[in-house]
């Protein structure tokens, strides 16, 4: 079954520095999101790309798409200690976009 | 609008006990999904309903666990008789429609089973 692997497992980070997160996946899609989850906390839904693109920009936030690689990245630009959480892609699949397949989350550690 | 809201937030339960765990999805939302987390892993999909209907529980176990979603009240997830193997935390997302991207998830349900 498709399952999205996100890379590093972990990150730590001084603040203001950036973060980049990847996150590869199996199979073909129509769009790639990223959720964010503080700990203890439930999902946070950051920003969606679709399978039609190729970058995609929200704030500090740069998520970018190679479908001919599988793969995604999400960028954080000038981290903060507030950015400290895990991050997870999560794919639909072509044929079945009823249900979000989630990666394994890369941990965030920003230090003030 | 309050969100998507997950009772009870922590529920502990012994070996062979029920757990069900309630979500309440966003006003005008009538798509609930169940999902469940185990420590240090990504979320799972376990099953898709709408009011009154499953959809698809593809993910849920094939014994102990059931969902329902009423015409009325919360989506209910219910487990029976309880293992060490269910502890995890179970997250509930709603959206306004089918094929609508950008779930909005509720905090979640911690279970654990003593």
């Amino acid at each position: 079954s498709q399952q999205g692997e996100e890379d590093p497992q972990a990150l730590s980070i001084q603040e203001g520095e950036n973060a980049t997160m990847n996150c590869s996946y199996k199979t073909s899609i129509n769009n790639l999101q990223w959720y964010r989850q503080n700990s203890g906390r439930g999902l946070v839904h950051l920003i969606l790309i679709r399978s039609n693109e190729r970058e995609k920009h929200s704030g500090r936030l740069r998520v970018t798409l190679d479908t001919s690689k599988k793969s995604s990245s999400l960028l954080i630009t000038a981290s903060r200690a507030a950015d400290t959480a895990s991050y997870f892609c999560a794919t639909d699949a072509e044929r079945d976009t009823d249900k979000l397949i989630f990666g394994t989350g890369t941990r965030l550690q920003v230090f003030p | 609008n309050a969100g998507v809201m997950q009772n009870p937030r922590h529920l502990v339960r012994r070996r062979g006990q029920e757990a069900r765990l309630r979500c309440s999805p966003m006003k005008g939302h009538s798509h609930v999904y169940w999902y469940r987390q185990l420590p240090e892993e990504g979320l799972k999909f376990m099953v898709y309903l709408q009011k009154e209907n499953i959809i698809d529980e593809s993910g849920m176990p094939k014994e102990r666990f059931s969902a329902e979603f009423p015409k009325e009240g919360p989506s209910i997830l219910r487990i029976q008789q309880v293992v060490r193997g269910d502890s995890a935390a179970y997250f509930c997302a709603s959206s306004p429609r089918r094929n609508h991207y950008g779930y909005t998830f509720g905090s979640g349900t911690r279970l654990t089973v003593v």
